[in-house]
């Protein structure tokens, strides 16, 4: 069964470029994540869906960073424009939705700002 | 503010010894409570988990011991071995029916031959 697909996996852009990240979940896996880390730091939740539906968005930086999760399937996250201090790496993640349950993570999206 | 903080933010072991790692937490309303494990240029991925309904479990040579009045949980890999050279990263959730992590800062494990 195929894991949590993100791309790209690398992406160097100017400050005040546009980017995006897309993910596909694991098949039939209702909830998606999309977590920031920072180097040498833990993940940190950015927004959540429940099927097509954003539940948490509350850690999203709304004036720059949008998401979106059409057909509740497949999801992107785009920065607009990117900040010096986006450089990070943006993991996408899903599961099954059950309470307390694992969580799968997709190996991530580099992205340098120069 | 940090949900769930770690130490050591690095530990250097000796091939079959043991490794432990610290978490501790503040918010009571946390009962779930994962460790992951991430390889360099990887996502994290689950290792072990408990609820507070326990005090300690055990997975092959990944134990979690649960201290609930103490607030903090922490993580012993026995006979480490190089392999289990990663980052560990111990994590904490609170809604029912949601699975909104806070993770801890990590720890770097380095385990030598």
């Amino acid at each position: 069964e195929a894991g949590v697909v993100q791309s790209p996996r690398y992406k160097i852009i100017e400050k005040k470029q546009p980017v995006a990240f897309w993910c596909n979940p694991i098949s039939g896996h209702n909830t998606l994540y999309w977590y920031l880390q920072n180097l040498g730091q833990g993940p940190e939740l950015l927004i959540r869906y429940e099927n097509e539906e954003a539940v948490d968005d509350s850690q999203l930086p709304k004036d720059r960073f949008s998401a979106e999760r059409l057909k509740g399937v497949d999801s992107t996250l785009k920065i607009q424009p990117a900040e010096l201090g986006d450089s990070a790496v943006y993991l996408c993640a899903s599961s099954p939705g059950s309470r307390g349950g694992e969580l799968f993570f997709g190996e991530g999206s580099r992205l340098t700002v120069l | 503010q940090q949900q769930v903080k770690q130490s050591p933010q690095s530990l250097i072991v000796q091939k079959g010894g043991i490794s432990i790692i610290n978490c501790a937490y503040e918010n009571t309303a946390f009962d779930y409570f994962p460790w992951y494990q991430q390889f360099p240029g990887k996502g994290p991925a689950l290792l072990i988990a408990i609820r507070p309904d326990v005090s300690e479990k055990k997975e092959g040579r990944f134990t979690i011991s649960f201290n609930k009045s103490a607030k903090q949980f922490s993580l012993h890999i026995m006979d480490s071995q190089p392999g289990d050279s990663a980052t560990y990263f111990c994590a904490a959730s609170r809604d029912p029916g949601a699975n909104n992590l806070f993770f801890g800062t990590g720890t770097r494990l380095t385990v030598i031959p």
